[in-house]
């Protein structure tokens, strides 16, 4: 059973510190979704790629995120510098960019930052 | 852009009885509106999707209808059982869902045996 990849499961840092989180889409999927998910806004997207190419990142603070697709086998989302209000749970999903199939969700990342 | 309301935001049940959980969207040109269920601390799963040209989906115990004209969809659970326990989220896509969904708040169904 294909399955998105998301490293790490857990992150705890200080507020100031970079944090990196990483996502293999699942193999042949051509796009890839960043979602975060707390309490009070629920789910939210953030930003996604197509054939690696950046597609929307509307939903994304510009001044500290950063999202990139070094290849075809992964997606990273970067925020620099951390703070409190970004502790959340990111989620990556994939799909295959087109208008019959469903995204598919990876187990998240939750993300403390002290 | 696209708004999405979903109600309730918890619902109880006794076990075997029917569920529906509504969601209405504000995009006329949303035309794919996926359900996902989400148990505590995983990920969101889909269960099921519907797409504008067809008004009612039915798997097993689970069945989802659209009424384009009043821009509303609703998820139906028949003879529930423990296991669905869960949070369920609707989302809605004006791509098909080739591109980002806006998701509702989520609704907490409680299966009480």
């Amino acid at each position: 059973d294909a399955r998105v990849t998301q490293t790490p499961r857990h992150k705890v840092t200080e507020m100031g510190q970079e944090v990196t989180m990483r996502c293999q889409p699942i193999l042949g999927h051509n796009t890839v979704f960043w979602y975060r998910q707390t309490m009070m806004q629920g789910l939210e997207l953030l930003a996604y790629f197509r054939n690696r190419a950046p597609l929307d990142d509307s939903g994304m603070p510009k001044d500290r995120f950063s999202a990139e697709m070094p290849d075809a086998t992964l997606a990273t989302l970067k925020i620099q510098p951390s703070e409190p209000r970004d502790s959340a749970v990111y989620f990556c999903a994939s799909g295959l960019g087109t208008g019959s199939q469903p995204q598919h969700f990876g187990d998240g990342t939750r993300l403390s930052i002290l | 852009g696209e708004n999405v309301e979903q109600h309730p935001s918890t619902l109880s049940v006794q076990e075997g009885d029917s569920a529906v959980i509504k969601c209405t969207y504000s995009d006329s040109a949303s035309n794919y509106f996926p359900w996902y269920k989400q148990e505590l601390g995983k990920r969101p799963q889909l269960i099921i999707d519907i797409r504008s040209n067809v008004g009612e989906k039915k798997d097993q115990r689970i069945a989802v209808t659209l009424n384009k004209t009043a821009k509303h969809f609703s998820l139906h659970i028949t003879e529930t059982q423990p296991e669905d326990s869960a949070v369920y989220f609707c989302a809605a896509s004006g791509t098909g869902g080739a591109d980002g969904l806006t998701f509702g708040k989520g609704t907490h169904l409680i299966i009480q045996p």
